[in-house]
């Protein structure tokens, strides 16, 4: 299985946005791209996903090139609770599972 | 509240003692998996299960088995732990259908020495 390709860590500052970016070049057509969150000591927290589409929601945005090569997880203003690991994956459908790269860590500061 | 809930979240064991790690959810779900966290390695799907009496191996399930008797729960078994196995473990369900993400436990840490 083809591991998605994030940057290991990123720093970024209270209040301002925040880009994460994703390769996934080996996705096939039917896989979803799926977005993670991990904080200390907890389990993995669903961010969001899409297909092709971009799509928002509540926690994020996610940009999917049209090409679905890559994607981007969008966090409009970031906040001290937004620092974690975050993970791109996509879900093979015949198990349903998660393909979990080695994540980006997420450092903001005050 | 919606969860996944997940028994115990510690425990340290001795090789060869077989021990059991339950899981269940409160959401209907039917997808359910076990999957483990080892530092270098990342989350690897131990097993999953589509439905009821449905399972099927992931990408790590030597040394470990599931059952699926009822919808709510997942019970991960480990019938003679070893070292290698000492990691932490996280069960996930979710609905059917493209347009859910997966809810996670909060984890179970498990060494065996």
């Amino acid at each position: 299985d083809a591991k998605t390709t994030q940057p290991n860590s990123m720093e970024s500052n209270e209040e301002e946005p925040v880009h994460l970016p994703c390769n996934h070049s080996t996705i096939s057509g039917t896989d979803y791209i799926h977005w993670y969150r991990q904080l200390p000591s907890q389990g993995p927290e669903y961010v969001i996903h899409g297909l092709t589409s971009n799509v928002n929601n509540r926690m994020a945005s996610l940009a999917i090139a049209e090409d679905r090569k890559s994607s981007t997880l969008i966090l409009h203003r970031a906040t001290l609770r937004d620092a974690a690991v975050y993970y791109c994956t996509r879900i093979i459908q015949g198990a349903q599972k998660l393909v979990f790269g080695q994540g980006t860590r997420l450092t903001i500061n005050p | 509240e919606a969860q996944v809930t997940q028994n115990p979240r510690y425990l340290i064991t001795v090789t060869g003692k077989k021990l059991t790690v339950t899981c269940s959810q409160n959401m209907n779900h039917e997808y359910m998996s076990w999957y483990r966290q080892d530092p270098g390695l990342g989350l690897r799907q131990i097993y999953y299960s589509m439905n009821v009496e449905v399972t099927d191996k992931g990408d790590v399930p030597e040394g470990y088995k599931v059952s699926r008797k009822e919808k709510r729960n997942f019970p991960l078994i480990l019938e003679s732990p070893s070292p290698n196995q000492t990691s932490l473990y996280f069960c996930a369900s979710r609905p059917t259908g493209p347009g859910y993400g997966y809810t996670f436990g909060s984890g179970t840490r498990l060494t065996v020495v």
